[in-house]
């Protein structure tokens, strides 16, 4: 298992200014994973932060908007830059450790922009 | 594409009856998971399923996988309130091993 401690926990802010949510693992781990997720619904995958390389996005996410840090085995970062109301989410982190596909998720950052 | 197509979305019941979540796809998995999120919180993991036809209990809840590996379903016995939340399913994807999450199954149990 993980223990992962994500903050800030919640934040309000103005639109157009930048977040940087953190995200630390209480072990190494090669794969760290950012999600969405609006209130009530399901997770949809921004990218991958892979340790020494950069991130890979899924379709719609673009490394402008959403620039991820991995500058180490157990530590990373997801900026939500020129924020506007559309925005305002829950981003979540994820592991998977060891050799199965099995997550463990920080308690997300409740985002709101006005 | 690989899809998790879960239902129902949204499910209200009264404490002591009993329901069932579906998780649907066309393509196979090797496996699949269940999650149960609370408000405030991440996703934890219930159970991951691996064999076609398994079946795991976890105390109220059984957890089914089809024996094609395509589908899995999640029956809960005499629901509490606590386990009002959100539920999801989960496979991991046939290129890099990333979680496809279903649409969630948001259940509410009332005393």
């Amino acid at each position: 298992s993980a223990v992962i401690s994500q903050k800030p926990s919640r934040d309000i802010c103005q639109r157009g200014t930048s977040l940087t949510i953190q995200c630390q693992v209480d072990s190494q781990v090669t794969m760290m994973f950012w999600y969405r997720q609006q209130p009530g619904q399901s997770l949809t995958l921004i990218a991958t932060a892979n340790q020494g390389s950069e991130a890979t996005y899924e379709s719609g996410f673009v490394i402008d908007k959403f620039p991820i840090s991995r500058p180490n085995l157990t530590f990373s970062t997801l900026t939500v830059s020129n924020m506007s109301p559309e925005d305002s989410s829950i981003y979540l982190c994820s592991v998977v450790v060891g050799g199965n596909t099995e997550a463990f998720f920080g308690q997300g950052t409740r985002l709101t922009v006005v | 594409t690989q899809l998790l197509e879960q239902s129902p979305q949204f499910l209200s019941i009264q404490e002591g009856e009993n329901l069932t979540v579906y998780c649907n796809s066309s393509s196979v998995f090797s496996s699949l998971q269940w999650y149960r999120q609370e408000p405030g919180e991440g996703p934890v993991l219930l159970v991951t399923v691996v064999t076609g036809g398994e079946v795991k209990k976890l105390k109220r809840l059984t957890f089914q996988f089809g024996d094609a590996r395509k589908d899995s379903s999640l029956h809960i016995t005499a629901a509490q309130p606590g386990d009002t939340g959100l539920y999801l399913c989960a496979g991991a994807d046939n290129q890099g091993g990333k979680l496809i999450f279903g649409q969630g199954t948001e259940l509410s149990v009332k005393p």
